[in-house]
C-alpha cells in the first residue's frame, strides 16, 4: 500500500515561514491535499489538488508538489497556525493520510 | 452552511455492534460522495469507508472490510456506518466527511463521535 511520510514536528518563529513536507514514491504524479487539525477539533481542508485554497483559507497557506515530495508552506506564521497538519492522497480505491506533523509557533 | 452532525457513539464490548449516523444539511446531500474517517486517541487520521452519491458503490479500508457497512438515505440526508464484530483497535473518534469534487479529498467534516470498545 502507498505510504506518506511527514516529519513529526516543525517549529517556526512567529512571522516566519514554515514548510511541512510529505514524502511518497512519485507523489508528484498524484493530487495531494492538506488538512489542519487543532486540538479537540475536526480536521479542516487547507489545500486541495496540490496548490488550491478553499474559500476562507488565508493566502498565507500554499502548496507545491513535485518528484517524491509535496510541501505545505505557511508564510508569516501566526500563533493560530499551531496545529497538526496531514497530507492525503487517493491510491487504488483507498484514501491515504500522511503520518501528521505538529507545527509549533515560537 | 454545510453541517455534518454525527451521533451513535459510545461504549461497547469487544465483539459487539454499534451504528453511527451522520445528519447532513446545508447542501444537496444526494450529489456528493460521503466518507467515514477515524482517529484513535493520540493518533493520526485513517480513512474507513466511502459511498458514492447514489449509494450504489462502496469501498472499505482493509482493516474494517467484512465487519463495517456504510449506507445512506438520500431522502433523509443521512449517512450511516454499521459496525459489527468490534475490536479494541476500533476505538476512535469517527468523523463523517463530505467528498470534494473531482479531487478525491474531504472538503467538510463533522465534529466526530467517540467509539470506545472495551470490556
Amino acid at each position: 500500500s502507498y505510504e506518506l511520510t511527514q516529519p513529526l514536528s516543525v517549529s517556526v518563529a512567529l512571522g516566519q515561514t514554515a514548510r511541512i513536507t510529505c514524502g511518497g514514491n512519485n507523489i508528484g504524479g498524484r493530487n495531494v491535499h492538506w488538512y489542519q487539525q487543532k486540538p479537540g477539533q475536526a480536521p479542516l481542508l487547507v489545500i486541495y489538488r496540490d496548490s488550491n485554497r478553499p474559500s476562507g483559507i488565508p493566502e498565507r497557506f500554499s502548496g507545491s508538489n513535485s518528484g517524491n515530495t509535496a510541501t505545505l508552506t505557511i508564510s508569516r506564521a501566526q500563533a493560530g497556525d499551531e496545529a497538526d497538519y496531514y497530507c492525503q492522497v487517493w491510491d487504488n480505491s483507498a484514501y491515504v493520510f500522511g503520518t501528521g506533523t505538529k507545527v509549533t509557533v515560537l | 452552511e454545510v453541517q455534518l452532525v454525527e451521533s451513535g457513539g459510545g461504549l461497547v464490548q469487544p465483539g459487539g455492534s454499534l451504528r453511527l449516523s451522520c445528519a447532513a444539511s446545508g447542501f444537496t446531500f444526494s450529489s456528493y460522495w460521503m466518507h467515514w474517517v477515524r482517529q484513535a486517541p493520540g493518533q493520526g487520521l485513517v480513512w474507513v469507508s466511502r459511498i458514492t452519491d447514489d449509494g450504489t458503490n462502496t469501498n472499505y479500508a482493509d482493516s474494517v472490510k467484512g465487519r463495517f457497512t456504510i449506507s445512506r438515505d438520500n431522502a433523509k440526508n443521512t449517512l450511516s456506518l454499521q459496525m459489527n464484530s468490534l475490536r479494541a483497535e476500533d476505538t476512535a473518534v469517527y468523523y463523517c466527511a463530505r467528498g470534494g469534487s473531482f479531487g478525491y479529498h474531504f472538503d467538510s467534516w463533522g465534529q466526530g463521535t467517540l467509539v470506545t470498545v472495551s470490556s
